[in-house]
């Protein structure tokens, strides 16, 4: 069975550009969440998607904006990129994360210079 | 509120044994466990719920102390395949997003 998709896996921006990622979670799953990893700071959440409605945000500006689509698919865009938003940006999907965790996938790396 | 864990790093040698602990200031519904390796995704590896009981698979265990608000990940006899950043990611209600610790990272070497 197919994992959780994310594309680009690799991106490298300018500042002031915007950037959108994708994520195609597992078949059957409804809930996409979104994590931004890196070093300093770890895995800091972004925002969680349910049937298409955004079900909890993070302490991110305004900039980082995200949406589901009815086919569970989900994508989170950055405007105005800045030198701190280089990251690695994580998906993950669940159909009960209670019980079964999240699936992650393997990330785009998003390098802003 | 962001979980603290320690230690931050650790090196062991194959067949040792590790412990790995998880603290919260907040009252918890779940702590769960995940493995990431270098270069790839965090993979889970279990949940512990508040009231369950102490949960593992293989060589690998955890516990969830409620009234400290606490998890603890057990490696027993390690392998080489167990290196990796280890994280928790505590759930204080259900249905609310994971908060994560900023990880430990084991080393197994031969």
């Amino acid at each position: 069975k197919a994992g959780v998709t994310q594309t680009p896996r690799y991106l490298i921006k300018t500042r002031g550009q915007q950037v959108t990622l994708s994520c195609s979670p597992i078949s059957g799953h409804r809930s996409v969440s979104w994590y931004q990893q890196t070093p300093g700071q770890g895995l800091q959440f972004l925002f969680e998607y349910f049937s298409e409605t955004q079900r909890n945000k993070g302490n991110f500006p305004g900039r980082f904006s995200g949406r589901q689509f009815s086919n569970s698919r989900s994508e989170m865009n950055v405007s105005t990129l800045e030198l701190g938003d280089s990251a690695l940006y994580l998906c993950a999907s669940s159909r009960d994360r209670t019980n079964y965790g999240y699936t992650f996938g393997s990330g785009t790396r998003l390098t802003v210079v | 509120q962001q979980p603290v864990q320690s230690p931050q790093a650790v090196i062991l040698r194959e067949g040792e044994d590790a412990v790995i602990n998880c603290s919260s200031s907040k009252a918890l519904y779940s702590v769960h466990w995940y493995r990431q390796k270098h270069g790839e995704a965090p993979v889970f590896l279990m949940i512990l719920l508040k009231g369950g009981e102490q949960k593992g698979h293989e060589k690998i265990s955890a516990s969830f102390n409620e009234k400290k608000q606490q998890s603890s990940l057990y490696l027993t006899a390690s392998q080489l395949s167990y290196s990796g950043t280890y994280f928790c990611g505590t759930e204080p209600m259900g249905n609310t997003p994971l908060v994560f610790g900023k990880g430990t990272r084991l080393s197994v070497i031969a």
